[in-house]
């Protein structure tokens, strides 16, 4: 139950072209879903995240959609660059006590020029 | 921009041996976290850290590992007696910064590879 399961594993795009990254989640109690971007060496930065009171929330490129009812949300990248080839993992936690991040297994995405 | 520091980048040692993973979290922060990803695999959360005790600990966070913030700066992870399977990268991360609602929002470091031989 404190699983988040994040597809697919890998993904090649163009540049220009769309990244659309999966995740599911089974814990109702998770209310807080960031997505961390970690290029090699480095260790995983915020990208973005969403509270499940909205269904949708964009910056600049990158976009989040929230389905609560499905408990899945995705991440979409718009316009993907070169430089946006990367691991990508979506997290999940819930308020109170530690509010431990449950990660994603990764997708490593790649963006040809 | 302010960043949580991990030393070293890099510590190989032999099985059965204590190594110390040392930490900086980012200044005024309050939670702060230890997770661990072995080559290939996802992050994994070990240890949560607050006002001097833990929050929290996982399955993997047996009696071989501790934790301390020995100095109010830096965060420290021990581990008593080395396995191989301990072999992994080790993230530091800490949140929550004075009047500030954003507890969730962690901040990695770059990590400490460990390779036990």
């Amino acid at each position: 139950q404190q699983q988040v399961k994040q597809s697919p594993q890998s993904l090649i795009v163009q540049k220009g072209g769309i990244s659309i990254i999966n995740c599911a989640y089974e814990n109702t109690a998770f209310d807080y879903f960031p997505w961390y971007q970690q290029f090699p060496g480095k260790g995983p930065a915020l990208l973005i995240a969403i509270r499940p009171d909205v269904s949708e929330k964009k910056e600049g490129r990158f976009t989040i959609s929230f389905n609560k009812s499905a408990k899945q949300f995705s991440l979409h990248i718009m316009d993907s660059q070169p430089g946006d080839s990367a691991t990508y993992f979506c997290a999940a936690s819930r308020q109170g006590g530690s509010e431990k991040l449950v990660f994603g297994k990764g997708m490593k995405l790649t963006v040809n020029p | 921009e302010p960043e949580v520091t991990q030393t070293p980048s890099h510590q190989v040692t032999q099985m059965g041996q204590e190594v110390i993973l040392r930490c900086v979290p980012i200044s005024n922060h309050l939670y702060f976290y230890w997770y661990r990803q072995i080559l290939g695999q996802k992050v994994e959360f070990l240890v949560s850290f607050y006002n001097n005790e833990i929050s929290e600990k996982s399955e993997i966070f047996d009696d071989q590992f501790s934790v301390e913030r020995p100095d109010g700066s830096n965060f420290t992870l021990k581990i008593r007696s080395t396995k191989l399977e301990d072999s992994a990268m080790y993230f530091c991360a800490s949140s929550g910064r004075l009047g500030r609602l954003a507890k969730n929002i962690q901040y990695f470091g770059a990590g400490t590879r460990l390779s036990v031989l």
